[in-house]
């Protein structure tokens, strides 16, 4: 049982360049989430979907574009990537509702040179 | 608007000691409390919930926490730690109406022989 399996576990990128992030989750979950998780600052919340079709900003969305294919996929991309967006970033899911625990990728390690 | 504070960045204990990881939390709103464990380049793992009732929780790997509604707190415990112990926790809090987490910055719990 895979859970929630983020593509590619590591990036190097120049400034400028764009990427796409990928997860996918196989619980069957309704909801679907990016953070990104900087020292000293916990997981904030990029964009999340509450259910497929639908797509909402979180905390810090900009410099980030998201797209929910269908119900097990759910992509981050950087349209043209800063140093500020050097991070590890955390796909997860969940059921949807608030009483659901969140279940975690194990992370994309992105530098941003 | 909700908030988590967990207090302490790092918590150095000795093994077999044992530990408590404080975390304060404000919501105009009730909300769920969660705690989760990060180990070394792994994603969060959940270690235990508040949802209602008995306001002591336990936990997987002998972790408990006390929901505390007039001090707004969460703190985790456990009696005795293990050097596996060593990680990040994070507290968070969620809603029903806001779906998606909001995390506090993390303790880092350093177990010493």
């Amino acid at each position: 049982n895979a859970g929630v399996t983020q593509t590619p576990k590591f990036q190097v990128l120049k400034t400028g360049q764009s990427m796409t992030l990928q997860c996918a989750q196989d619980m069957n979950h309704n909801s679907m989430y990016w953070y990104r998780q900087d020292p000293g600052m916990g997981l904030r919340l990029i964009y999340y979907s509450a259910s497929e079709g639908t797509t909402d900003k979180g905390e810090v969305p900009n410099g980030y574009n998201v797209s929910r294919l269908n119900k097990r996929e759910f992509s981050l991309r950087l349209e043209s990537a800063a140093p500020s967006q050097t991070s590890v970033y955390f796909c997860a899911s969940s059921d949807g509702q608030g009483n659901q625990p969140q279940h975690f990728g194990d992370g994309t390690r992105l530098s941003i040179l | 608007a909700q908030s988590v504070t967990q207090l302490d960045s790092q918590v150095p204990v000795f093994e077999e000691a044992p530990v408590e990881l404080r975390c304060n939390y404000s919501s105009s709103v009730s909300v769920y409390l969660f705690w989760y464990v990060q180990y070394p380049n792994q994603g969060l793992q959940l270690l235990l919930k508040y949802l209602s009732g008995s306001t002591l929780v336990k936990g997987i790997n002998g972790f408990e926490a006390e929901f505390n509604k007039s001090q707004t707190s969460f703190h985790l415990r456990k009696p005795s730690v293990h050097i596996s112990d060593t990680a990040e926790y994070f507290c968070a809090v969620s809603d029903l109406t806001r779906r998606a987490l909001t995390f506090g910055s993390g303790t880092r719990l350093q177990v010493q022989p």
